[in-house]
């Protein structure tokens, strides 16, 4: 069964530019959620989608949106980028949503790392 | 708000040593508790997990016990093997609310040297 997958793996922009991440989940899983990982401020969590609805929102500004489609993938939209949103963007994929089934495991991608100049 | 305490890293170690990485938790509810593990370039992957006081979740020679008491969940090994070098991150799900947005610690270093 392949894994989640995040594309592209390495992204290099500008301040002020947007930047679009992509994820696809394990076939099967419903729910997708998105984390922030920087050395200051360690892994935080942006959103949860699932049934392509949000259903769940971390403390970060509305610069930071994504998506979820029908087929599950997910996007996640960074608009107005500023330095500090250089991060490693990890996406994670289960069955059910936070708290759903057996408290379904998070399955993370290898993440997207983004650099802003 | 909820929050996970990890050890500060980098733990070193020998091969073949003892490991214990130590993780305290503060939550409104009654969580499940998680250790997860992730490796040079990659994303993390779940280690083991416990749903309710008492469990001991147990993978690969790794075990951690959810202690409701001590509100900890300490990981450990008996002999470590330089294939475990990675970063761990001790996180928890809290149903409080009705969210269940899991919580992570900042992650502890491990250098297991031959």
């Amino acid at each position: 069964k392949a894994g989640v997958t995040q594309t592209p793996r390495y992204l290099i922009k500008t301040r002020g530019q947007q930047v679009t991440l992509s994820c696809s989940p394990i076939s099967g899983h419903r729910s997708v959620s998105w984390y922030q990982q920087t050395p200051g401020q360690g892994l935080q969590f942006l959103f949860e989608y699932f049934s392509e609805t949000q259903r769940n929102k971390g403390n970060f500004p509305g610069r930071f949106s994504g998506r979820q489609f029908s087929n599950s993938r997910s996007e996640m939209n960074v608009s107005t980028l500023e330095l500090g949103d250089s991060a490693l963007y990890l996406c994670a994929s289960s069955l059910d949503r936070f708290g759903g089934y057996d408290n379904s495991p998070l399955h993370f991608g290898n993440g997207t790392r983004l650099t802003v100049t | 708000g909820n929050s996970v305490t990890q050890m500060e890293g980098p733990v070193t170690l020998s091969e073949e040593a003892f490991l214990t990485i130590n993780c305290t938790y503060t939550a409104t509810g009654y969580p499940s508790l998680f250790w997860y593990v992730q490796y040079p370039g990659e994303g993390l992957q779940l280690l083991l997990k416990a749903t309710k006081a008492d469990d001991k979740g147990s993978n690969k020679g790794f075990e951690a016990t959810y202690r409701k008491e001590t509100t900890s969940f300490h990981l450990e090994k008996g002999s470590v093997q330089v294939s475990d070098s990675a970063v761990y991150f001790c996180a928890l799900s809290d149903p409080s609310g009705g969210s269940y947005i899991p919580t992570f610690g900042r992650g502890t270093s491990l250098i297991v040297h031959p």
